[in-house]
């Protein structure tokens, strides 16, 4: 089945610096969407991407989906504490179904 | 406008009994998604329902089953529960048209099997 690689598992950063995570598929995906949830709570969507090669912005935040279509790309600039969190990519292949990445855990120490 | 709503919170059940999930999705939003996620995992996709027939299922037992209700909201139920069952499971409604797949998460119920 589809399978998403997403890294890496875990960053540590200073309040301020950027940060880079990716998500990589082993098939290719029509749709790619990132999320983030927070301790207790549901994963909140943050960006959504349709187009190979789609650079998309939320405020500080950036995404990609890659021009191959198997992977997707997502950079936090100035981080700030409430960005602490987990970071999810979710792919949509030719099915309904969200097939999700394992998360990439973000702190961020002031 | 009221995010997507899930009861109850927290259910803590015993192996073998059978459990029901409830999910009101966001006003307007005709699809619902169920999902569960296991501690230090993604969401795994269970079943899909819009207008209320189901769209798609994941890889999971018939013990799992849902529907779908004439006002888009729906149940998840799950019988004979094992301990592996234990988990958040989380609803997800989407819009109809182009944009169906960005779904939005409710808070999840968090299910603990003894």
């Amino acid at each position: 089945g589809q399978q998403l690689n997403q890294s890496p598992q875990s960053m540590f950063i200073q309040e301020g610096e950027d940060v880079s995570m990716n998500c990589t598929s082993s098939s290719i995906f029509n749709t790619w969407l990132w999320y983030k949830q927070e301790p207790g709570e549901g994963p909140v969507l943050l960006i959504a991407l349709y187009k190979a090669g789609e650079l998309t912005s939320n405020g500080r935040l950036t995404a990609q989906f890659g021009i191959t279509r198997k992977d997707s790309f997502l950079n936090i600039s100035a981080s700030i504490p409430s960005d602490v969190g987990i970071y999810f990519c979710a792919g949509q292949g030719g099915s309904e179904k969200l097939v999700f990445g394992k998360g990439t855990k973000l702190t961020v120490n002031p | 406008d009221a995010g997507v709503t899930q009861s109850p919170t927290h259910l803590i059940k015993t192996r073998g009994q059978h459990v029901t999930l409830r999910c009101s999705p966001i006003s307007g939003h005709k699809s619902v998604s169920w999902y569960q996620q296991v501690l230090g995992q993604g969401p795994q996709f269970i079943f899909q329902y819009y207008e209320k027939e189901e769209r798609g299922r994941g890889n999971f037992p018939d013990r799992f089953s849902a529907r779908q209700f004439p006002n888009y909201s729906s149940e998840l139920n799950v019988n004979a529960l094992l301990l592996g069952d234990s988990a958040l499971y989380l609803c997800a409604s989407s819009k109809t048209g182009v944009r169906t797949y960005e779904q939005y998460f409710g808070p999840g119920t968090r299910l603990t099997v003894t």
